[in-house]
């Protein structure tokens, strides 16, 4: 079963600007990961937050975490079109090794 | 450094023959394996995983099974293949010992099944 539901499905901006994906989920969790997928390829690991963490940052990247709210967001700044990929959030609930990910964002950066 | 290979990267089969995909990892030992399913332009379903040699967790009743035949191998297979069975397949591994459970994925397979 997927836990985390992304919004929005699809997100198109213009190169430089900011965009916000949001991730809900619905059981207690470990820590949040975020991942990229590049169309026909495989998964690559963004960053991790763990469930006492409220931000944390990479490069261009920002994430939240509200355990309260069960949801989390990425932000991307000064996107560019190297961007263009679709956006996996994937919660650890720390039971038998697994993560559980969720639909998706596919963003779309135009230049 | 770690990598992680999957093979055949494409794969045509007619519906009702054999299915055999292969995952290997390098540059770890004892990791964690995992094998998923993405459906087109969805999210990644989880099919199995693996802590150890021999030791396989199904999470999707299916068509499908799964091997753990070395440590660094894990092997994806079917009997009889279904139209339903097309899709993306992902092998992941992780570090069984670390407590984040960061997973890194290979290049992927994909299936048709006609």
């Amino acid at each position: 079963s997927q836990q985390g539901e992304e919004d929005p499905q699809a997100l198109s901006i213009q190169e430089g600007e900011n965009a916000t994906m949001n991730c809900s989920y619905k059981t207690s969790i470990n820590n949040l990961q975020w991942y990229r997928q590049n169309s026909g390829r495989g998964l690559v690991h963004l960053i991790l937050i763990r469930s006492n963490e409220r931000e944390k940052h990479s490069g261009r990247l920002r994430v939240t975490l509200d355990t309260s709210k069960k949801s989390s967001s990425l932000l991307i700044t000064a996107s560019r079109a190297a961007d263009t990929a679709s956006y996996f959030c994937a919660t650890d609930a720390g039971t038998a090794s697994k993560l559980t990910f969720g639909t998706g964002t596919r963003l779309q950066v135009t230049l | 450094s770690q990598t992680i290979h999957q093979w055949p990267a494409t794969l045509v089969q007619p519906v009702g023959s054999p299915l055999s995909l292969e995952c290997t990892v390098e540059g770890t030992s004892n990791p964690n394996l995992y094998w998923y399913r993405q459906a087109a332009g969805r999210g990644l379903q989880l099919l199995f995983y693996s802590v150890g040699i021999g030791q396989i967790s199904s999470e999707v009743p299916q068509n499908l099974s799964a091997s753990r035949p070395q440590d660094r191998q894990f092997i994806l297979s079917s009997k009889k293949l279904l139209l339903s069975d097309s899709g993306f397949y992902l092998c992941a591994w992780s570090n069984g010992r670390s407590s984040y459970n960061e997973q890194f994925f290979g290049p992927g397979t994909r299936l048709t099944v006609l």
